[in-house]
């Protein structure tokens, strides 16, 4: 069983300061985790992924997240946030089971970047 | 290589209806899956299709069916429609545990 929780779904910055959306994951197997990003009425875009390679990631946007196995926290950053960075942010967390990879989402956490 | 194509991307239909919306994965990928996304529940999984047969299910009425072609494209009807379906339908094709998100197709019923 896998399960996903972004603590806060809002979270308010102000235009250039740090972005901090925190997500925390429970999977019996080793997981592949994902960011996605979803502007209104669009489709989900993947940030970045880990797959079990290098903790740090980067991705699109100037994001990063890093995979804590110890806490269970893959949580996404960006040093300083723009205008556009606004959007709806989703944390996703995919492990095998039985031959298939269905991720399991979060519930979403809202990005408002205040000018 | 083309993305995962939905269609259409608006719809509205009456209570009682039924409804397909359609989805065409990127080319090579055998594996399509459908979410319904709400302000109130948040993305939730219906079903994925693999290879023409359904693999996982999702916690949702009988009244959710879907199917898949040889050509992997894939198909999601509704019958009567309820108020309560009204949402974001999203389709997503994957390539292992990596989803790539079609752009949608906004079901609005009245």
């Amino acid at each position: 069983a896998q399960s996903v929780t972004q603590l806060g779904s809002h979270v308010s910055v102000s235009e250039g300061a740090l972005v901090l959306l925190r997500c925390n994951y429970s999977s019996s197997v080793p997981p592949y985790l994902f960011w996605y990003v979803q502007y209104p009425n669009q489709g989900l875009q993947l940030l970045l992924k880990y797959t079990s390679a290098a903790t740090l990631v980067k991705g699109i946007n100037g994001f990063e997240a890093e995979f804590k196995k110890s806490e269970t926290s893959f949580h996404l950053t960006k040093p300083s946030a723009h205008m556009s960075d606004a959007a709806e942010y989703f944390c996703a967390v995919s492990a095998a089971s039985g031959g298939s990879y269905i991720p399991t989402f979060g519930r979403g956490t809202s990005l408002i970047v205040h000018p | 290589k083309a993305g995962v194509t939905q269609t259409p991307r608006y719809l509205i239909k009456t209570r009682g209806q039924q409804v397909t919306l359609s989805c065409s994965p990127i080319s090579g990928h055998r594996s399509v899956s459908w979410y319904q996304q709400t302000p109130g529940q948040g993305l939730q999984f219906l079903f994925e299709y693999f290879s023409e047969t359904q693999r996982n299910k999702g916690n949702f009425p009988g009244r959710f069916s879907g199917r898949q072609f040889s050509n992997s494209r894939s198909e999601m009807n509704v019958s009567t429609l309820e108020l309560g379906d009204s949402a974001l339908y999203l389709c997503a094709s994957r390539d292992r545990g990596e989803a790539f998100f079609g752009q949608g197709t906004r079901l609005t019923v009245v």
